[in-house]
Order: C-alpha cells, then structure tokens, then sequence
C-alpha cells in the first residue's frame, strides 16, 4: 500500500492566488514527520517546511504553510500568493518514527505551473 | 549551508558497464541516501548509510551496490548496467532525527544504451 499519496499529477494556479497541493499518509506510527520539498526543472530538490505529528500547530514558513489534518491523515501545502518562480514538482515525504534508517518515503508528486 | 555534491550531472553508458556514482557532503551528516527518480513514481530509496562502512538496502536495491569508506563520501555503484536503470539519481544526507530534512545533490542524469 502506498504510504504516501498525491492525488494530483498537475495543477495549474493564476499569479498571485493562493493553491493547495494535496498529500495523504498512511502509518500506524504515533511518532512521524512530513516534509515538503520543491524540485524546479533544474532538478535540485529544496526543503520547504516541515510538520511533526506531535505539533499543535500547522507549521508555516514564509508563503508556506502546511494544512495538517491528523485525523484524516492528510498534510497539504497551501502556498500563498503564488509567482512565476514557484513553477515547479512538489513532494510530499513521511519519515516514520519507528524506523531505524531515518529515511524518507517520498509521494509521486505534483507539477504545479503559474499562470501570468 | 550544507553542500551534497555528485560528481557527475549526466553520464552515458553502455549496457554492462560497470558504472560509479559518486557523492560527497560538507557538513559531517551520519546519514547519506541514494534514490532514484522516475517519472509518476516519485523517489524510491536504493541503498542508505548510517555510519562509515555501514549500509543498508532500500526498496529497490537489486543491481546496485554501495560504498562508505568515509563518512562524508557515499558511492553508488551499478554493477552491470541495464537499459531499466536509466534514471535520475539523487544522492542527500542528513543528521539523526525525525525533524532533520534532507539535503540533497544536484542529481545525476544517468542513460544506459
């Protein structure tokens, strides 16, 4: 079963409006973490913002903010406000706290492209 | 800032080749990954390392190796190349912890013909 799920292969968003990229989880794990990263066609992969499962509160980091749903499982990015340069596959990645190997277990994710 | 450098951006090879990906890290992290990237599949884990001449195998280990002789330097290595291993390769590494992100490379475009 896929641990990680996005449901959105492509998603496009006008300049300046706000989008929400979509990601699922499944683990029996009370302890885990979810990551986001940003890759743009250069193929560097960028950390944008991290969600721990014990956090009260939805991490943000400057125009990004994550909607953390424990009970549903779900941790979407909502980037506000969006430009040109955020253009891009997003992934969304689970590390489990049981896990011995401090890996990440990434979704498949989703290409967002901003309209001018 | 953490530095994950591959040694190679793209590398052509041929069928059977034995094929080295090198990379290296800055920032003295225990821990370094090799995934690959493949198109609707996202990254899949090949081989990871938690400590100097340690390694463990990932989800998709079968038909590579790897190699940590120094801590900063984690080595994947084909060692037949096949057709099915063309793909982007992305070494990263991180410090213990459930918070710590991975901090990766610039990838490695790999085709095998």
């Amino acid at each position: 079963a896929q641990k990680i799920t996005q449901t959105q292969p492509g998603m496009f968003v006008q300049e300046k409006e706000a989008v929400t990229l979509d990601c699922t989880y499944d683990t029996s794990d009370p302890s885990y973490g979810l990551f986001w990263y940003k890759q743009p066609s250069s193929g560097e992969m960028i950390f944008l913002i991290y969600q721990g499962s014990y956090d009260q509160q939805n991490a943000t980091e400057g125009r990004y903010s994550l909607n953390f749903q424990k009970a549903r499982k779900s941790a979407n990015l909502v980037i506000s406000a969006s430009q040109l340069g955020d253009s891009a596959m997003y992934f969304c990645a689970m590390r489990e706290g049981s896990s011995n190997t401090g890996k990440l277990i990434f979704g498949q994710g989703t290409t967002l492209q901003v309209k001018p | 800032d953490v530095k994950v450098t591959q040694s190679s951006r793209y590398l052509v090879k041929r069928t059977g080749e034995k094929v080295f990906l090198e990379c290296v890290q800055d920032m003295d992290h225990e821990n370094m990954f090799w995934y690959r990237q493949d198109p609707g599949l996202g990254l899949r884990l090949i081989y990871f390392s938690y400590d100097v001449k340690m390694k463990e195998k990932g989800d998709i280990p079968e038909g590579y190796s790897v190699s940590r002789e120094k801590k900063e330097r984690f080595s994947l290595i084909l060692e037949s190349a096949s057709t099915n291993q063309t793909s982007m390769y992305l070494c990263a590494s991180s410090r213990d912890g459930i918070n710590s992100p991975l901090h990766f490379g610039n990838g490695t475009r790999l085709t095998v013909t």
